[in-house]
């Protein structure tokens, strides 16, 4: 069982959806990290949390610590929002980066 | 303001042929720096870090090997490629260890025939 898995794997939606995409892990973590890698590969960083909820113009991110459960919404979803987003969280001696596979979003118009 | 540079963006080498894959960074000093390797179909894998100057570590037992020759340079290096090393490469940054952010570089897609 890997450490950290994402639902979906894959997500189609239409413009102006709410979606969802959810990370479950199973090490214990001091951070979780929402990454969005674009179709060219670059990854950028969207949030980095610990607990609660962060809001980033339509992105909201959320982690329930207890639960070890964390998702990623995006309101009123555009094509542009077409990507992989990866989950990753601070495990290992060193609190280094284990990813999740990622989830791939498809927002059609 | 901080960037981070890699390069090649691509790469095509043939199977036993040497490899070298660079990566700078620069607006910080005294960075953190990691190598991630993203196969096809699979999660991003830490490869190797590095809190200084001449301090590797490795996360993975592989035919790669990394080296910090200055505080913001990060090679990775291999004498013979193996078809498994087909992968997209990717240098990141952070200001600690831990918890910090870490800052993605634009990554070295690697095709090995």
């Amino acid at each position: 069982k890997n450490e950290v898995e994402q639902s979906p794997q894959n997500l189609t939606a239409q413009e102006g959806e709410f979606i969802t995409i959810n990370c479950s892990y199973s090490v214990g973590i001091s951070a979780l990290h929402w990454l969005q890698q674009h179709p060219g590969g670059g990854i950028v960083s969207l949030f980095m949390l610990s607990s609660g909820k962060k809001k980033h113009g339509r992105l909201i991110a959320t982690i329930n610590i207890q639960e070890k459960h964390s998702s990623l919404h995006i309101t009123a979803s555009h094509p542009r929002d077409s990507a992989v987003y990866i989950c990753a969280v601070y495990g290992g001696s060193q609190g280094n980066l284990i990813f999740g596979k990622g989830t791939k979003l498809s927002v059609k118009p | 303001s901080q960037t981070i540079h890699q390069w090649p963006a691509t790469l095509v080498q043939p199977v036993g042929s040497p490899l070298s894959l660079e990566c700078t960074v620069e607006g910080t000093s005294n960075p953190n720096l990691y190598w991630y390797r993203q196969a096809a179909g699979r999660g991003l894998q830490l490869l190797f870090y590095s809190v200084g100057i001449g301090q590797i570590s490795s996360e993975v037992p592989q035919n790669l090997s990394a080296s910090r020759p200055q505080d913001r340079q990060f090679i990775l290096s291999s004498k013979k490629l193996l078809l498994s090393d087909s992968g997209f490469y990717l240098c990141a940054w952070s200001k600690g260890a831990g918890t910090d952010t870490q800052y993605f570089g634009p990554g070295t897609r690697l095709t090995v025939l």
